[in-house]
This record gives C-alpha cells, structure tokens and sequence, in this order.
C-alpha cells in the first residue's frame, strides 16, 4: 500500500515549455487535489476532483490543467511554463464520506521554471 | 476572508523540553481544524483533526486543543524528540452546505527546530 504517490520528485523547466505531473493514490479515494507550497505562504489549492472524470477549479488555477481519466490517477499540466509557477506541488487525496475524513498527501514534486 | 494565523513562525527548544504552538483562525462557517506534521521535502501527515464539539484531542506526546469561542487552537508537545523537527501546519476546514467537500485554509506553519 503505497498511498500517494507523485512523479517526477524533481524538475527544471525552461520558460515556455510543458510538462505534465503525474498523481497516482492506491488508496480506493474519491477526492483528489493539486497544491502549491510557496516560502511564508500556506498550501493553496490549484484544482480538484470530487471523482473520475470530474475536476474543478481552486484558488489559484490560472496557467494549469488537470485530467482524472482515472479514480486513481489525477494529473496537472502547466502549458506553458512560468517563473512564477516556480514551486513545490502537492497531490493529496480523500474519502468524501464524513466531517472527519483525512487527507493523505503525496511526498511533492519541486518544480523550478528557470 | 478566510485566514489561518499561526505563530510564533520558528521555534528552537531543547531535546526533553515542551513546547506549544498557536493557531488563531477566522474561518467561517467552521467545520474542523487539522493540525499537520511536515518533515523537510516530505509531504504534510496528520496528527489530528478535531470538530466543534472537541476541545482537546491527543495523540501521543501531540496534544491540541481547540477553543471554538475565540477561535483559537493549540499544539503541545511534551517531551520533545529530535525527530519532532519539522514544520507544524494549523488547517481550517469549511462546512460546506450538503456537499461532503470543505475547503481547507492552511496555515503558513511553525518551524520547530530540536536541538540535543
């Protein structure tokens, strides 16, 4: 059972170009999510997915895309990459059932936009 | 708007020494408040989650605390370990009408450094 698990751990983008983040959980959860960890800034949620085939904005989605072809895999692409999306990403999932359903987090993926 | 305040934003104590940690919340309406361990380069792993009608939950030597009257929450940890460095993150979850998903405010977290 390895929970959330994110591909790649690291990478270097050059300005302009794509890539694509790859969030697979074992875990049978319903809901699945992109964060950015900034310095001095809490998680802040890119987009989300309350099940496969669904997905939905968050706070700050602008300049990402998500796909959840999959229950199990929830993926975030960057079109055209920017400095500013210079940051460490987060996948988490959840069950939806209940007020106290946890939150499983993936290890991160450390993206620089150079 | 809802935020999430947490202080102090670094702390270093001791091995075998307490400490607590602060988190202020104006989250609305409330619905739980999470309180996450964040090792470097790791991810966030629970330590507890707590409701409105909870106002102290443990979970070994992490205790927290919850004030639902003056929003407020707290994170002891008593007998402190090494391995307790880390960055200590104070999570506000929102009642969301029928819907089973509540938008989680997170806070910037507190860095706690260990020394032997």
């Amino acid at each position: 059972n390895a929970g959330v698990t994110q591909t790649p751990k690291f990478r270097v983008l050059k300005t302009g170009q794509s890539m694509t983040l790859l969030c697979a959980q074992d875990m049978n959860h319903e809901y699945m999510y992109w964060y950015r960890q900034d310095p001095g800034m809490g998680l802040r949620l890119i987009h989300y997915s309350v099940g496969e085939g669904t997905t939905a904005k968050g706070e700050v989605p602008d300049g990402y895309n998500v796909s959840r072809l999959k229950k199990q895999n929830f993926l975030l692409g960057l079109e055209s990459a920017a400095p500013s999306q210079t940051s460490v990403y987060f996948c988490a999932s959840s069950f939806w059932r209940g007020i106290n359903y946890g939150y499983t987090f993936g290890s991160g993926t450390r993206l620089t936009v150079v | 708007k809802n935020q999430v305040e947490q202080s102090p934003q670094s702390l270093i104590i001791l091995e075998g020494k307490n400490c607590t940690l602060q988190c202020n919340y104006t989250v609305s309406p409330f619905s739980n408040l999470r309180w996450y361990k964040q090792d470097t380069g790791r991810g966030p792993v629970s330590l507890t989650i707590m409701t409105f009608s909870e106002n102290t939950k443990s979970n070994g030597r992490y205790t927290a605390t919850l004030d639902a009257d003056t929003k407020q929450s707290s994170l002891h940890i008593t007998a402190s370990q090494l391995s307790d460095s880390a960055s200590y993150i104070c999570v506000v979850s929102v009642r969301n009408g029928g819907t089973s998903y509540g938008k989680l405010t997170f806070g910037q977290g507190t860095i706690l450094t260990v020394h032997p």
